[in-house]
């Protein structure tokens, strides 16, 4: 079956360190790979995606790549801030069947 | 495009009253998720549709649970009757298939049973 695994919170990092969420899945065939983020009281907007082995999606200086080899799709940001202070959670549509799979979350505060 | 609008923002009710949370998807998408997100449980997908055919309805809780999707415009979410323990946020979720297929989520419905 499909699942998404992501790394349990909550992460607290000081401003301009370095971030990495795991995210690892389970899924036939050929999914497409997302992350997500929810700012408090908001939805869930898309932070980057990948929709095929070795592409690397980026965004806001958010970075993932789809590795096939290791199933996985790890966020990393080398210099995080207090405004990304946020949830952030992983997420797979199968491509077959329009099944969306999200992860539980990951916590993330940014202290000055 | 204003993105997926959803209604009420807020809503505060007493058990055993009738909930209607409403969902206006963006134009052109096809296809329509509700999920409700809860501390305890996450983000659980509760039904969705593609071209306002319910497709998959296993995540609906109970019969206390209705959705419908009369048109491409307009999508509802009824609780009859309500528990305390439905409180929750209610996302919608719309997408394009013929796209790259992300998800586009509005604000959500905050509903408080009391």
């Amino acid at each position: 079956g499909n699942s998404v695994t992501q790394m349990e919170g909550p992460v607290t990092l000081s401003e301009e360190a370095f971030l990495t969420i795991n995210c690892t899945y389970t899924a036939t065939g050929y999914p497409s790979l997302f992350w997500y983020v929810q700012y408090p009281g908001e939805g869930l907007q898309l932070l980057l995606k990948a929709t095929k082995a070795d592409d690397k999606g980026s965004n806001k200086g958010f970075e993932a790549t789809y590795r096939k080899e290791t199933t996985s799709f790890h966020l990393e940001k080398g210099s995080v801030q207090v405004s990304d202070s946020a949830v952030y959670f992983c997420a797979l549509n199968s491509n077959t069947g329009n099944q969306f799979y999200f992860g539980t979350g990951t916590s993330l505060t940014v202290i000055p | 495009d204003a993105g997926v609008i959803q209604s009420p923002r807020h809503e505060v009710t007493e058990m055993g009253q009738e909930v209607t949370l409403r969902c206006k998807p963006i134009s052109g998408h096809n296809s329509l998720f509700w999920y409700r997100q809860t501390m305890m449980r996450g983000l659980e997908l509760l039904i969705y549709f593609n071209n306002n055919v319910p497709i998959d309805d296993s995540g609906m809780p109970e019969d206390r649970f209705s959705a419908k999707m009369p048109n491409a415009s307009f999508s509802t979410l009824k609780i009859q009757p309500s528990e305390p323990r439905d409180s929750a946020v209610y996302f919608c979720a719309t997408q394009d298939t013929s796209l790259t297929g992300e998800l586009f989520f509005g604000e959500g419905s905050r509903l408080t049973v009391l």
